[in-house]
């Protein structure tokens, strides 16, 4: 059954250090999301994505983030800058689009800054 | 106002017995869709199941089924039968919008689980 794949699993970076957080989203699918989920909290959205462009994103997605989709297959988060408080769960999610409207998670990166 | 309010942080349940899980929502647009999704301890998000604004019956998947009552803008989860391995965290979401348009998806906090023999 096809999935979305996330990499790497556990990420730790120093403060002030770029970050790319990479996810290979269901191959036919049309939207792509990054969402955060803080420790113990609930689930964040961040941006959504289609037709190689943002189409939505929350207040949370300010301008250290970036979102690119370089190839036919990959979906990157970028934090250029990271503070203590991006430390979480990032999920990647893609949907079919044009009826299909479930979103499938990935099984997330855990980025820890110190 | 919370967009998805799920009012119970803990749940306890007995082995094979079934559970509701409560979830309300707030939306004024007439095109919504209702999801829930599982989160065991390892962190992944797992999707159960799907309620459109529109779809007439309520959504069924398994053991899993949705009991959606739109004019008191509630969806909760009906799990029959439970089973060890139901203990996970559960969070309601809600698309606003048309289905298919890739809209964000809104959580509620959830409510973690138990299934106790």
């Amino acid at each position: 059954e096809p999935e979305v794949t996330q990499t790497p699993s556990h990420q730790v970076t120093q403060m002030g250090q770029e970050v790319i957080l990479r996810c290979v989203p269901i191959s036919n699918h049309l939207y792509f999301y990054w969402y955060r989920q803080i420790l113990g909290q609930k689930v964040e959205f961040l941006v959504s994505f289609y037709n190689n462009e943002i189409s939505e994103k929350s207040e949370i997605f300010d301008d250290q983030f970036s979102v690119e989709r370089p190839d036919g297959s990959n979906f990157t988060l970028k934090i250029r800058s990271t503070k203590l408080e991006d430390s979480a769960m990032y999920f990647c999610a893609s949907s079919g689009g044009g009826g299909a409207d479930e979103q499938y998670f990935g099984p997330g990166t855990r980025l820890t800054v110190t | 106002a919370q967009k998805i309010t799920q009012t119970q942080p803990g749940m306890f349940v007995q082995e094979k017995e079934a559970v509701t899980l409560d979830c309300t929502y707030d939306t004024s647009d007439p095109s919504y869709g209702l999801f829930w999704y599982k989160q065991p301890s390892s962190g992944e998000m797992i999707f159960l199941i799907y309620q459109g604004s529109y779809d007439q019956q309520n959504a069924t998947e398994g053991r899993y089924s949705l009991n959606f009552q739109k004019a008191r803008k509630s969806a909760n989860l009906v799990i029959s039968a439970s089973q060890l391995g139901d203990s996970a965290m559960y969070f309601c979401a809600m698309r606003e919008g048309p289905a298919g348009g890739g809209n964000k998806l809104t959580f509620g906090t959830g409510t973690q689980l138990k299934v106790e023999l």
